[in-house]
């Protein structure tokens, strides 16, 4: 099976920190992404990542960077965490373009 | 406005019962359609896959079903249990199948 693994289940920072939420997957799956998940808005793509030190924006980047330093590790970072960041934070991986995203169990971040 | 919408946002109903969740989109290209299973506090799991050419689509207790011309799909669970208690979300993958777009959930609730 599959398993995508995140590195905190629940994470309480404060407005300035710089924050690092970290994904591996054990797969050797090809693409990886970070999504936040909202009430009533459902997931949305912040970034996503189609080989090792290749990145790509989704649909809501703005405050946030990524790193693919290795192909089973991509890293979400918060340079400076603020209160709207408080959410979510699902990693997913998928083998190819047309295959299953597979998802970790998910980060709650709360910037207070 | 989102491009896929579920209804309902929740739903409560009595185990061994069936229900329907429904999801209409209006993305395009279109490329396929999946339902995904996310328990409380866990990613999401996909339960089921739709091309184009696929109108209906089944995996034990649940049935997906799919109209594309009326860019409607539907989940059945039949008999419900407990454990179907989750949020069950609808996301349409677009002609790239790393663009998708994710419906903000339905929240199932069986009671004993």
């Amino acid at each position: 099976d599959v398993k995508v693994t995140q590195s905190s289940r629940y994470l309480v920072k404060r407005t300035g920190e710089k924050v690092f939420l970290e994904c591996v997957q054990d797969m050797d799956h090809e693409n990886m992404f970070w999504y936040r998940q909202d009430p009533g808005l459902g997931l949305r793509l912040i970034y996503f990542s189609y080989d090792v030190k290749m990145k790509e924006k989704g649909d809501i980047p703005e405050g946030y960077s990524v790193s693919r330093e290795k192909k089973e590790r991509f890293s979400l970072i918060l340079e400076s965490a603020s209160t709207n960041q408080t959410s979510m934070y699902l990693c997913a991986s998928s083998l190819g373009s047309y295959n299953e995203q597979f998802f970790g169990p998910g980060t709650r971040l709360t910037v207070l | 406005k989102n491009q896929v919408e579920q209804s309902p946002q929740s739903l409560i109903i009595l185990e061994g019962k069936n229900c329907t969740l429904q999801c209409n989109y209006t993305v395009s290209p279109f490329s396929n359609l999946r339902w995904y299973k996310q328990d409380t506090g866990r990613g999401p799991v996909s339960l089921t896959i739709m091309t184009f050419s696929e109108n209906t689509k089944s995996n034990g207790r649940y049935t997906a079903t799919l109209d594309a011309d009326t860019k409607q799909s539907s989940l059945h669970i039949t008999a419900s249990q407990l454990s179907d208690s989750a949020s069950y979300i609808c996301v349409v993958s677009l002609g790239n199948n790393n663009d998708m777009r994710f419906g903000a959930g339905t929240r199932l609730t069986v009671k004993p």
